[in-house]
Order: C-alpha cells, then sequence, then structure tokens
C-alpha cells in the first residue's frame, strides 16, 4: 500500500534561515508520481512540483529546491533563505501509476520568524 | 482560466440539515475530486469523477454523504444530515489528466456544523 510520511509536525525558524521538510514515502510500485503542495493561510493549495520515479535529478527553483532520493525513499524540500511568505502548511504527496488517486502525507506547518 | 470554483466559502448550520456544496472544475479538466480537511485526519479524497462517472467513492464516510456531476462544469458534495463531526473544510479539485498530472485546487468551503 502506498503512504507518505512527513515526521515534521511543525518547524519554526527566523527568517533567511534555510529550512528543510522532509517527505518519506512507501510504494510497491516502479512507476510513481512525488508532488509538493503549498496551503498558505489563505486555505487554497497550491501545486509546486511533480517528479517522476525515473528521474532522481534534483530540481531547484528560486530559493525552493527538492532532494528526490530512491535509495532512501524521500523526497525532501529545501527553502533557502526564508522569508515571511514562506509560511504555510506542505504536503508531500504520492501518486502511483495507473491511479488516478494522489495520497497526501499529514502536512508540515512551517513558520518563519520575523 | 477563472480556476476551481467552490461555493458557498463558508457554511454554518444546525444539525439535522441539508447541505449542498457546489465546484466548478477548470475547463477541459477530465478529473473532479472532493477532499475533506480536518485538524485530526488531515486531507482525505472522499470521491472522484472521470469524465462525469463516479470513479472511486470509497472515502465517503456514510451515507449520508453523496456526490454529482451532472455535467463537466459542475459538481455536488450533499450531506444530509449533517452532524457536527461533519465540521471541516471541503475541497475540491480538477486535473486535466490521471494521478500523474497535479490537481488544481479551490477554494474550499468551511462547514461548521452546530
Amino acid at each position: 500500500a502506498q503512504k507518505v510520511t512527513q515526521a515534521q509536525t511543525e518547524i519554526s525558524v527566523v527568517e533567511k534561515e534555510d529550512v528543510t521538510l522532509d517527505c518519506v514515502y512507501e510504494t510497491r510500485d516502479t512507476t510513481y508520481y512525488l508532488f509538493w503542495y503549498k496551503q498558505p493561510p489563505s486555505g487554497e493549495l497550491v501545486f509546486l512540483i511533480r517528479r517522476n520515479s525515473f528521474d532522481e535529478q534534483n530540481e531547484i527553483s528560486g530559493r525552493y529546491s527538492w532532494n528526490f532520493q530512491k535509495s532512501t525513499s524521500s523526497f525532501n524540500f529545501t527553502i533557502t533563505a526564508s522569508q515571511v511568505v514562506d509560511s504555510a502548511v506542505y504536503f508531500c504527496a504520492l501518486s502511483e501509476a495507473g491511479d488516478d488517486k494522489i495520497i497526501f502525507g499529514k502536512g508540515t506547518r512551517l513558520h518563519i520568524l520575523p | 482560466d477563472a480556476g476551481v470554483i467552490q461555493s458557498p466559502r463558508h457554511e454554518v448550520t444546525e444539525m439535522g440539515q441539508e447541505v449542498t456544496l457546489r465546484c466548478k472544475p477548470i475547463s477541459g479538466h477530465d478529473y473532479l475530486f472532493w477532499y475533506r480537511q480536518t485538524m485530526m485526519r488531515g486531507l482525505e479524497l472522499l470521491i472522484y469523477f472521470n469524465n462525469n462517472v463516479p470513479i472511486d467513492d470509497s472515502g465517503m464516510p456514510e451515507d449520508r454523504f453523496s456526490a454529482k456531476m451532472p455535467n463537466a462544469s459542475f459538481s455536488t458534495l450533499k450531506i444530509q444530515p449533517s452532524e457536527p463531526r461533519d465540521s471541516a473544510v471541503y475541497f475540491c479539485a480538477s486535473s486535466p489528466d490521471r494521478g500523474w498530472s497535479e490537481q488544481y485546487f479551490g477554494p474550499g468551503t468551511r462547514l461548521t456544523v452546530t
């Protein structure tokens, strides 16, 4: 069965610090997709990134970067030089090939303190 | 495009009343998902549709919940009769493709049942 674990329930860091959000997943499929979503205080979930299981290259987008490691079944998300606007709940999610559904982790609430 | 539209944004009702939540997906998206978010259970998939047909309703908590999609541009989630434990934020999301495609979420409906 597929499962996504975000062990960090809540994190607080001071603005400009780097922070990494952990995500560990479980799946029996060799083909699958991993996602990160952001839920700001306004409430709407916003898609950030999708990776497929065959592409282990790290991704960087501005201050955001993602580290995908199949050997440890992890897909971690790092925010560099954090800003107050990064405060949100971040969800990691998994979808197996052939499945229409996305399974979400419980989320990590990130507080960026000014 | 206007994005996924949900109405109402907030609903307060008394136990026993019927509640209807509405969703307009993004035009051209073949998949529509209904989720419920609570602090205790996180983000749960209730039901999803493909081309207006319900595919998986295994997440619907009980017979008091029902969902319909009469056409490609409209879906409803109905709770009858409502109970206080139904209080949650209900999200609608649409997707242009199967599980490997990102989902676009609406702003959610915050339901409070007193």
